[in-house]
């Protein structure tokens, strides 16, 4: 993988559903993962920096898992609420690239 | 929000105005992006400053030219620009400079939806 790619593209879940979402990256000379939070017309917010494999990190309802090995990494949204709606961005920073490379995000909707 | 603000909001131009794009971060940090998000591809990097130099200028074509002239503050100045330059533009601050373990935040304005006729 040279890109960091993000599926799917978007989600439709109803209020209490759990769901995941997969973000890929190229595994060579890799840094660090972030993942950001991004409300239409707001600021994207970050979520989680993770730098080391196996790297579990948890922010209230929401988790990240992280494989560097493989080059991937998992969102898990425990129990979405209506105000989990946004997209969700990875970004992986590697020592060949030296700056963040974004992925296109996956859209997130939650209903009542 | 206080963090980091971007002014105008929203902008249209035509192809031989000149405008400019502000910056503003009030978190003290020392490093300062500019980003570019065209529809349905992903946020690319145009230019990174430290410490109001510039470090990093990802192929840019000369009709965007920044403007780092304190920590505080980042311009992005406008010139001649076509049609497919319509685009979300979204500047970002981080407290150290890009380049060292990449595990550095950086926090976000809400971006200048800009429109070129």
């Amino acid at each position: 993988i040279l890109n960091v790619e993000q599926s799917p593209q978007s989600l439709h879940v109803q209020e209490g559903d759990s769901t995941n979402f997969t973000c890929s990256f190229p595994s060579s000379n890799f840094y660090a993962l972030h993942w950001y939070r991004w409300e239409t017309a707001k600021s994207p917010e970050a979520l989680f920096v993770m730098t080391l494999n196996g790297d579990e990190k948890k922010k209230g309802r929401i988790s990240a898992t992280l494989n560097t090995k493989e080059g991937y990494s998992y969102l898990y949204i425990k129990g979405s609420q209506p105000e989990d709606s946004a997209t969700y961005l990875c970004a992986s920073y590697t020592g060949t690239a030296s700056k963040l490379t974004f992925g296109t995000g996956t859209r997130l909707q939650v209903t009542l | 929000e206080t963090g980091v603000t971007q002014t105008p909001r929203h902008l249209v131009m035509g192809m031989t105005n000149k405008k400019s794009l502000k910056c503003e971060q009030h978190l003290g940090h020392n490093a300062m992006y500019w980003y570019k998000q065209s529809a349905k591809k992903p946020l690319e990097l145009m230019f990174v400053y430290s410490l109001e130099e510039r470090v990093e200028n990802n192929s840019v074509p000369s009709r965007f030219s920044p403007e780092c002239p304190n920590s505080s503050h980042l311009f992005l100045h406008l010139h001649t620009l076509q049609p497919e330059d319509s685009a979300l533009y979204l500047c970002a601050s981080s407290q150290t400079p890009p380049g060292t373990s990449g595990r550095e935040t950086q926090y976000f304005g809400p971006g200048t939806r800009l429109l070129v006729l």
